[in-house]
Formats: structure tokens, sequence, C-alpha cells
């Protein structure tokens, strides 16, 4: 069964970082586009960045590029968002999504996602 | 960025009724729009592609339509397991982008 698990998040400071993972399991992994996307307190969908399948197509949202930095490793089904210089609004649940073998496409599945909590 | 709006935002209805949320791009897409199901503290689930493909193992009662700007998703025999919150979203340009949401009700 095609399965994500994300993790890594917490608590941090305004001005902190984190690094959140994502294990993926019961697909093959390399043969596809990642993403993640998050969700505010009580508010919608919004996506964060994608991965193509080797590393060599990135993109962000204009909210997180320059503080974002998404990162996979094939040989260990996962991959990465390294936080840094944090704001309260990016206070949200974060998930991992894979996206199409050819781009973003769709996002399915999606991991359970992981709470992250920005606040002093 | 393409702007996606949903309505209605919210609408409440009773068990066996037809429901319809439409979906409307602020540019072609042509028809590179997904619909998503995210009922109350999990994750979205993801329910058609292309404007009007059913995932597997999706239920028949729910399907969807349009192109260009346009577009309309229908529970058709709504159920009480359908109480949620649908998405749509283009997949047309970058960024990817989610309309606002429709939280649905039973009466």
């Amino acid at each position: 069964q095609e399965h994500l698990v994300e993790s890594g998040g917490g608590l941090v400071k305004p001005g902190g970082a984190l690094r959140l993972s994502c294990a993926a399991s019961g697909f093959s992994f390399s043969g596809f586009y990642m993403s993640w996307l998050r969700q505010a307190p009580g508010r919608g969908l919004e996506w964060l960045s994608y991965i193509s399948r080797d590393g060599e197509y990135i993109d962000y949202a204009d909210s997180v590029k320059g503080r974002f930095t998404v990162s996979r490793d094939n040989a260990k089904n996962s991959v990465y968002l390294e936080m840094n210089s944090l704001r309260d609004d990016d206070t949200a649940v974060y998930y991992c999504a894979r996206g199409s073998r050819t781009g973003i496409g769709r996002f399915h599945p999606w991991g359970q996602g992981t709470l992250v909590t920005v606040s002093s | 960025d393409i702007q996606m709006t949903q309505s209605p935002s919210s609408l409440s209805a009773s068990v066996g009724d037809r429901v319809t949320i439409t979906c409307q791009a602020s540019q072609d897409i042509r028809n590179y729009l997904n619909w998503y199901q995210q009922k109350p503290g999990k994750a979205p689930k993801f329910l058609i592609y292309g404007a009007s493909n059913l995932e597997t193992g999706v239920p028949s009662r729910f399907s969807g339509s349009g192109s260009g700007t346009d577009f309309t998703f229908t529970i058709s025999n709504l159920q009480p397991e359908d109480v949620a919150t649908y998405y749509c979203q283009q997949y047309d340009k970058l960024p990817p982008t989610f309309g606002q949401g429709t939280r649905l009700e039973i009466k």
C-alpha cells in the first residue's frame, strides 16, 4: 500500500529552523515527483515546493522562496524540507504528497501531516 | 498565479440529496483540474483528476465536469460519510493553486 509518513514537526521560535522528513513506502519512490504543502489552522491548502524524480527540477511558492529548501534521497525513499527564518505565519500542518511521474499533476497520496508551530 | 474560486463556501444538505459545488479559474486551465475531500483532522484525499476522471476506488456518486474556466463537482445521493471540506486544484500552470474550500454538512 502506498504510504507517506512525515516527521520533524514541533514548536520553534520565530527566526528558528526546522527540518521535516517524509518517508515513502509501497511504491517506486524514485519514479515520482514529490511536493510539500501546508494548511494553516482553519485555513485552506497551500502548495509550497516540488522536487523532480532525480532532484534536477525544484520550485517553490513565493511565500517560502529563499527560506525553505527541498531535497530528496532516493536511496532512503525520503524527501525533506529544510525550513529557515521561520515566522509566525508559517504555523501549519505540513504535508508531503506524491505527484506524477512527469510533473506535479495530482497530489496522491498524502502523508498524515506534521504540525509546525512558530511561537515565542 | 491562477486564482481558483469555489462556491458556495459552505452548504448544508440532507442525506440522499444531490449536491453541487462550482470552481472557477481566473484563466483557461483546459481540463487540468483535480478535486479533493478533506475530513476533519485528516489529510486530503484525492477524488477526481482531469476535471472528470474518478480515481480508482472512489464511489461513483462523486462526479466532476467542466473545462476552460468553469468546473462542477457533484455528489449524488449524499451520504453521512461525505461530511467534509472539498477543494479544487489546478495543475495547468505553476504554482498549483487550490480553491478556498467548500464545507459540506448534513442537515
